[in-house]
């Protein structure tokens, strides 16, 4: 079954300490993307990466890191979380290609204290 | 600045009637336009798209309408049914940029009621 994978989904953590969401997708797609949603303000893109080792800023960066070391995986680092993190995070995959549908996990519920 | 704009936070609609969900862009740089459902506690799911070079697109009871001079697009669910109740998004791509990213709307909460 097509998938993308997020971990946890659901994590209550506090301020300062380090913590990663992994996110893993079995399509073999080349673009994958972090999204956060924020009451009001829809889904905003954090990074985004379109091949191994090709990865980009996305709208709302600022206090996150990824990588993309393998083409399936795609983690998103938190290296000091704080409160204005605590968000619903999603992670997408899709094909290289402008228009095509990105497949989405089901989401991180993140809370930072 | 929000270049895809929902203007509804929140639509009811009486099921075996239409559902008219609506988005506004104002980036002319995009030419492909996708529509997705939210559920609770689940991802947003692929719902119908449509490129540029269209102006309209049909997949069962789901059309999208483009009008590009207007910069607007509309989701249309005919008859809408209680299951249709979900968040739908509209998203935007522009291919001049290379890869794939989407742009969303805010969102509209659909509620079908019985």
């Amino acid at each position: 079954e097509a998938q993308v994978t997020q971990n946890p989904r659901y994590l209550i953590t506090v301020t300062g300490k380090k913590l990663t969401v992994t996110c893993s997708q079995n399509m073999n797609h080349e673009y994958m993307s972090w999204y956060r949603q924020d009451p009001g303000l829809g889904l905003r893109q954090i990074y985004y990466s379109m091949n191994v080792e090709v990865t980009d800023k996305g709208d709302v960066p600022e206090g996150y890191k990824v990588s993309r070391k393998e083409k399936r995986n795609f983690p998103l680092i938190l290296e000091s979380p704080s409160p204005n993190q605590t968000s619903l995070y999603f992670c997408a995959s899709s094909p290289y290609q402008a228009g095509q549908p990105q497949h989405f996990g089901d989401g991180t519920r993140l809370s930072i204290l | 600045d929000q270049q895809v704009k929902q203007n509804s936070p929140s639509l009811s609609v009486q099921e075996g009637r239409i559902s008219i969900l609506n988005c506004d862009y104002t980036n002319s740089m995009f030419d492909y336009f996708l529509w997705y459902k939210k559920y609770p506690a689940e991802g947003p799911t692929f719902l119908i798209s449509i490129s540029s070079i269209k102006d309209k697109n049909e997949d069962g009871r789901f059309t999208v309408f483009l009008n590009k001079s207007a910069k607007h697009l509309s989701l249309h669910i005919v008859p809408s049914q209680p299951g249709d109740s979900a968040v739908y998004f509209c998203a935007a791509s522009e291919s001049s940029g290379g890869g794939n990213k989407l742009t969303f709307g805010t969102g509209t909460q659909l509620k079908v009621e019985l």
